[in-house]
C-alpha cells in the first residue's frame, strides 16, 4: 500500500489524554515512527519503534500498534504539546518511505 | 552533538534544475542514511530519496525521474538534484540523518525554494 492516513484535526483539554491515529497496510508490516513540528520548525522525532522515545522526549507521549493501525497518545497533554504530528513508516514493499498527512493537535 | 547545516538557492525559474548541499557536523557520516525530505506550503512531509553509508540510494517514485542524491563521505557531505522545476516544486526542503529502526533524529534547518517566473 502506498498510504498512511490520519485524521486533519485533533483538539484535547490541556491535561487530559489525547489519541492521534494513523493507519496504511504497511503498519502491518513495519512500525510507525512519529513526528512532531511546530510552525517553522523541522520535524522532531518523538517516537520510534515499538515504543520509544529518543532522549529529552517526555514520558507523556507513548506509542502503540495493532494491525494496520498506529496510535500516538499524549498523556497529560501540555499547551507545548500543540503541533503538527506525522506518521511515518516504510511502505508495503519497503522500498520506500511514507507519510500521513499529518494532525494539527490543537490543546485546549 | 550532530548538527546538519544546508544551503542552497531560495528562488528559482520553471525548468531550472536545484542543487541543495547538506554537511554534517559533529557526527559520523557513516552507519546512517541521509534522506532529503520537502514540505509544500500549507501541506505534510514528502520523503524525496536518500543516500545510505553504503551508497545505496532510493528515490520517491513519483520524482524518480528529475532527482539525483549523491554524497560525500570526505566532505560528510549529501547533495540533492532536483531536475525541470514547477511551480509544484516550491516547498521547504530539509535534509535529516535516519538510523535504522530509529527515524530520523536530526534534521536541518531548511531551506525554502520558490520556483517562479
Amino acid at each position: 500500500s502506498s498510504e498512511l492516513t490520519q485524521d486533519p484535526a485533533v483538539s484535547v483539554a490541556l491535561g487530559q489524554t489525547v489519541r492521534i491515529t494513523c493507519q496504511g497496510d504497511s503498519l502491518r508490516t513495519y512500525f510507525p515512527t512519529w513526528y512532531q513540528q511546530k510552525p517553522r520548525q523541522a520535524p522532531v522525532l518523538v517516537i520510534y519503534g515499538e515504543n520509544n522515545r529518543p532522549s529529552g522526549i517526555p514520558d507523556r507521549f507513548s506509542g502503540s500498534s495493532s494491525g494496520n493501525a498506529a496510535s500516538l497518545t499524549i498523556t497529560g497533554a501540555q499547551a507545548e504539546d500543540e503541533a503538527d504530528y506525522y506518521c511515518n513508516s516504510r511502505d508495503s514493499s519497503g522500498n520506500y518511505w511514507l507519510f500521513g498527512g499529518g494532525t494539527k493537535l490543537t490543546v485546549l | 552533538q550532530v548538527q546538519l547545516q544546508q544551503w542552497g538557492p531560495g528562488l528559482l525559474k520553471p525548468s531550472e534544475t536545484l542543487s541543495l548541499t547538506c554537511t554534517v557536523y559533529g557526527g559520523s557520516f557513516s552507519g546512517y542514511y541521509w534522506t532529503w525530505i520537502r514540505q509544500a506550503p500549507e501541506k505534510g512531509l514528502e520523503w524525496i530519496g536518500e543516500i545510505a553509508h553504503s551508497g545505496d540510494i532510493s528515490y520517491n517514485p513519483s520524482l524518480k525521474s528529475r532527482v539525483t542524491i549523491s554524497g560525500d563521505t570526505s566532505k560528510s557531505q549529501f547533495s540533492l538534484r532536483l531536475t525541470a522545476l514547477t511551480a509544484a516544486d516550491t516547498a521547504v526542503y530539509y535534509c535529516a540523518r535516519g538510523h535504522y529502526g530509529s527515524g530520523w533524529d536530526a534534521w536541518g534547518q531548511g531551506t525554502l525554494l520558490i520556483v517562479s517566473s
